[in-house]
């Protein structure tokens, strides 16, 4: 079965220090990967996705992520975290006509 | 550009009853899927809709069913609750079934007593 798995429940980080929210897959043929935020009693909101090509990818408000096939990880990254970063990230793949999620890491970014 | 909406926000239902969530598609998008997020989970698949047609479906018993509209809006039901459908369902909707990302809604959260 294809999954991601985000192995830390929570992460803090100073405000102004970079910041790193880890994911690894398990997926059949080429992975499409992604990353999504979710604020409290809101629904997900797009970061970036992988496909295929550069290795390292860039999205939204800032965030990037790396793509490393030999670790099968796509860990989440942001060279200075803001307090407003502060939210819950979920890992996702995609199926043949779905997401599947990873459990979700919460990240704390300490004013 | 109108975003996927979801109605309604909150949901107070008691076990056994049925409960009916609605979803409308961003503008241009004909394909609608359904998700159960349960607190402090991920997202769990329900199934998805394509053009009016079911097009996939998660491990969710025939109690929660759906269905799509014409205009690609949708609709989740869920019949004879059971106390842990409480969740946040999530609708999101895509431009077509080959087009992995997936732009979602801001969610239904229901409680079932």
């Amino acid at each position: 079965a294809q999954s991601v798995a985000q192995p830390e429940d929570q992460v803090n980080v100073a405000e102004g220090n970079p910041l790193t929210v880890k994911c690894t897959y398990s997926v059949s043929g080429n992975p499409y990967l992604f990353w999504y935020v979710q604020y409290p009693n809101r629904g997900l909101q797009f970061l970036l996705k992988y496909i295929t090509g550069d290795n390292l990818v860039k999205g939204s408000y800032g965030f990037e992520a790396e793509f490393n096939k030999s670790q099968t990880s796509f860990h989440l990254k942001k060279p200075s975290a803001l307090v407003s970063d502060s939210a819950l990230y979920f890992c996702a793949g995609a199926g043949a006509n779905n997401l599947f999620f990873g459990t979700g890491t919460r990240l704390t970014v300490i004013p | 550009e109108t975003g996927v909406t979801q109605s309604p926000t909150h949901l107070i239902k008691t076990r056994g009853q049925q409960v009916t969530l609605r979803c409308s598609s961003q503008s241009g998008h004909n394909t609608v899927s359904w998700y159960q997020q349960a607190l402090g989970q991920g997202p769990q698949f329900i199934f998805q809709y394509y053009r009016e047609e079911e097009n996939g479906r998660g491990n969710f018993p025939p109690r929660f069913s759906g269905l799509q509209f014409p205009n690609y809006s949708s609709e989740l039901n869920v019949n004879a609750l059971e106390l842990d459908d409480s969740a946040l369902y999530l609708c999101a909707s895509s431009p077509d079934t080959s087009y992995n990302e997936q732009f979602f809604g801001p969610g239904t959260r229901l409680t079932v007593l």
